[in-house]
């Protein structure tokens, strides 16, 4: 079975200091993780994604994410925060292996940006 | 190649009526997704449907939901007898082919469809 656990409801930073958001998974097979950033009365925008190759994803705007499989771990960071960063941001997963795939979200987390 | 296209943005129903929310996929795609975003939750699977087929509707409520994707047209979720439960963000994402594995596979979402139930 699938799941995602993000460890932070909310997230609250300065402007111009690094951004850490908490994602941990669980999953039977090898899995395809991403992360969906979502502003207010938006879509879901794609960030980036990470399908079993280089562990160290790079996304848009300035983000990436590390797969650590040792760890179950797919953290979102970025060195240095912008306003337009404000957002909430879904880490996903899913499972190659299963006989149809399903997307698994991640509970959210709500960022905050502070000038 | 315009994106995932839903529609209405917005919808207001009274308890008792229902609402169906439309999902055009992106040209090319034939698996569709349908998730439901409750206030201060995140985003919840309801169903997965390809062409005239629900591949799996495990996250759809038994009663008063449905959802079709015909040959010709726009998936169609369908909420009969609405509640104020039901007022929620609907969205709708579709892929080439199964989302979460290699190849064409990305999912892309639409902007969604906020339901208010009054």
């Amino acid at each position: 079975a699938q799941s995602v656990t993000q460890l932070d409801s909310h997230v609250s930073v300065s402007e111009g200091t690094p951004v850490l958001l908490r994602c941990n998974y669980s999953s039977s097979y090898s899995p395809s993780l991403f992360w969906y950033v979502q502003h207010p009365n938006k879509g879901l925008q794609l960030l980036l994604k990470y399908t079993s190759a280089a562990t160290l994803v790079k996304g848009i705007n300035g983000f990436e994410a590390e797969f650590k499989k040792s760890e179950t771990s797919f953290h979102l960071t970025k060195p240095s925060a912008h306003m337009s960063d404000a957002a909430e941001y879904f880490c996903v997963v899913s499972d190659k292996k299963t006989s149809y795939d399903k997307v698994i979200f991640g509970p959210g987390t709500s960022l905050s940006v502070i000038p | 190649n315009a994106g995932v296209m839903q529609n209405p943005r917005h919808l207001v129903r009274r308890r008792g009526q229902e609402a169906r929310l439309r999902c055009s996929p992106m040209k090319g795609h034939s698996h569709v997704y349908w998730y439901r975003q409750l206030p201060e939750e995140g985003l919840k699977f309801m169903v997965y449907l390809q062409k005239e087929n629900i591949i799996d509707e495990s996250g759809m409520p038994k009663e008063r939901f449905s959802a079709e994707f015909p040959k010709e047209g726009p998936s169609i979720l369908r909420i009969q007898q609405v509640v104020r439960g039901d007022s929620a963000a609907y969205f709708c994402a579709s892929s080439k082919a199964r989302a979460g594995g290699g190849g064409d596979t990305e999912a892309f979402f639409g902007q969604g469809t906020r339901l208010t139930v009054v």
